[in-house]
């Protein structure tokens, strides 16, 4: 299995421009969940879905949006990159809810808004 | 929603040392934590879950539901243990992290 995957690897942006930063999971995870690492900030949770067609808003959604078309794939779209949104953005996937279940993450996508 | 605190964001000790790394969280029914890490420049991994009482790489961490605290702790640091670790609560939540330095 590849696990959870994350493309692309770096990103550079213009302000005002869009882009999709892809994930893609082959566990068949029904939880999946896009976060951003700054630092001092930790990880913050942006938008996650519990399953294909449901998807909900995170801790600092403003700016992004997702779909969940499929189990596998979990997109996440910048509408007009701003600067504040340069980060590392991580995905990840899980099998279940609950205290038995981890997270398993992708190899994150560095991210610079100019 | 459980939410999880780190209090310290960097700590640093020399190998050999103790060490302890804190993770509070708010009540909420259940707890459902877990310590994760991130080597340099790598994916976030799980390192333990409160659940299964585990020891990984040497690192306990207990659940105290009095302080609720779930703080990670390691008897004898090593410099590989140089890492960013993260507690996390239920509902998907993550703490600030704390960067974890071991000196030679």
């Amino acid at each position: 299995n590849a696990g959870v995957t994350q493309t692309p690897k770096f990103q550079v942006l213009k302000t005002g421009q869009s882009m999709t930063l892809q994930c893609a999971q082959d566990m068949n995870h029904e939880y999946m969940s896009w976060y951003r690492q700054d630092p001092g900030m930790g990880l913050r949770l942006i938008h996650y879905s519990v399953g294909a067609g449901i998807t909900d808003q995170g801790e600092v959604p403003n700016g992004y949006n997702v779909s969940r078309s499929t189990t596998e794939d979990f997109p996440l779209r910048l509408l007009s990159a701003a600067p504040s949104q340069t980060s590392v953005y991580f995905c990840a996937s899980r099998p279940g809810w609950g205290r038995f279940y981890e997270q398993y993450f992708g190899p994150g996508t560095r991210l610079t808004v100019t | 929603a459980q939410r999880v605190t780190q209090p310290e964001k960097l700590l640093s000790v020399f190998k050999g040392a103790p060490v302890e790394l804190k993770c509070n969280y708010s009540y909420s029914g259940s707890p459902e934590l877990f310590w994760y890490v991130q080597y340099s420049r790598q994916r976030l991994q799980l390192l333990l879950r409160h659940i299964s009482r585990e020891s990984i790489k040497g690192f306990t961490a207990d659940l105290n539901k009095g302080e609720t605290s779930f703080h990670l702790k390691k008897p004898f640091a090593q410099e590989e243990d140089s890492a960013m670790y993260y507690c996390a609560g239920s509902r998907l939540t993550f703490g600030e992290g704390t960067q974890l330095t071991v000196n030679p």
